[in-house]
């Protein structure tokens, strides 16, 4: 299969927390692995990227690690801000296509 | 222009009319894709146009759905006999050369947001 697999939401923190979302996917493949991010109101946006096992994709404080073994790609923040309160996709290739996971609602509370 | 556009940005039709929605990819990027995004879910892939390729329709849901691109242009992705399961936001996508998603990103437009009453 080719199907992607993220936490839940919504998840809900204060400010200054530490983020992680958890994103997993099927091993088919040699996939590029992506975050997107869609903020309120607008479309959404390329967040990072890694494109072979053990890169580190990293952009705005936000980073993700390409696991090969463990077939995972967890987005971690150290210290979120309100501004950072959005729905985060986490994505796989799979030949021209890009398959996506459900979302996860990240709220943050001053 | 800067980024993808989308138009309608909001459609509301009545059960069985046919709907037209609206592209515009960034000026030099090859490839063109839609997706669907039903609320609550994740995005469904569509259709895929790659230059004067064959469109890769595999995500298209039923017949009813249709799409066209001209060249390296505009997109219109077409339903019709629109259905209540229809209601979604459409979002379109583009990319500079769509090499298997490998080391091409792809950029979204604002989405056109459908509801078939």
């Amino acid at each position: 299969g080719n199907s992607v697999t993220q936490m839940e939401g919504p998840v809900t923190l204060s400010e200054e927390a530490f983020l992680t979302i958890n994103c997993t996917y099927t091993a088919t493949g040699y996939p590029s692995l992506f975050w997107y991010v869609q903020y309120p109101g607008e479309g959404l946006q390329l967040l990072l990227k890694a494109t072979k096992a053990d890169d580190k994709g990293s952009n705005k404080g936000f980073e993700a690690t390409y696991r090969k073994e463990t077939t995972s790609f967890h987005l971690e923040k150290g210290s979120v801000q309100v501004s950072d309160s959005a729905v985060y996709f986490c994505a796989r290739s799979y030949g021209n296509k890009l398959v996506f996971g459900a979302g996860t609602i990240l709220r943050v509370k001053s | 222009g800067a980024g993808v556009s989308q138009s309608p940005s909001n459609k509301v039709t009545e059960k069985g009319k046919d709907v037209e929605l609206r592209c515009d990819p960034i000026s030099g990027h090859t490839a063109l894709y839609w997706y669907r995004q039903r609320l609550g879910q994740g995005l469904e892939f569509l259709i895929y146009f790659q230059g004067n390729s064959a469109p890769d329709k595999s995500g298209l849901p039923s017949d009813r759905f249709s799409a066209e691109r001209t060249g390296e242009s505009v997109s219109t992705l077409t339903i019709q006999r629109t259905q209540q399961e229809d209601s979604a936001v459409y979002l379109c996508a583009s990319s500079l050369n769509g090499r298997g998603g490998q080391t091409d990103t792809q950029y979204f437009g604002p989405g056109t947001r459908l509801t078939v009453l």
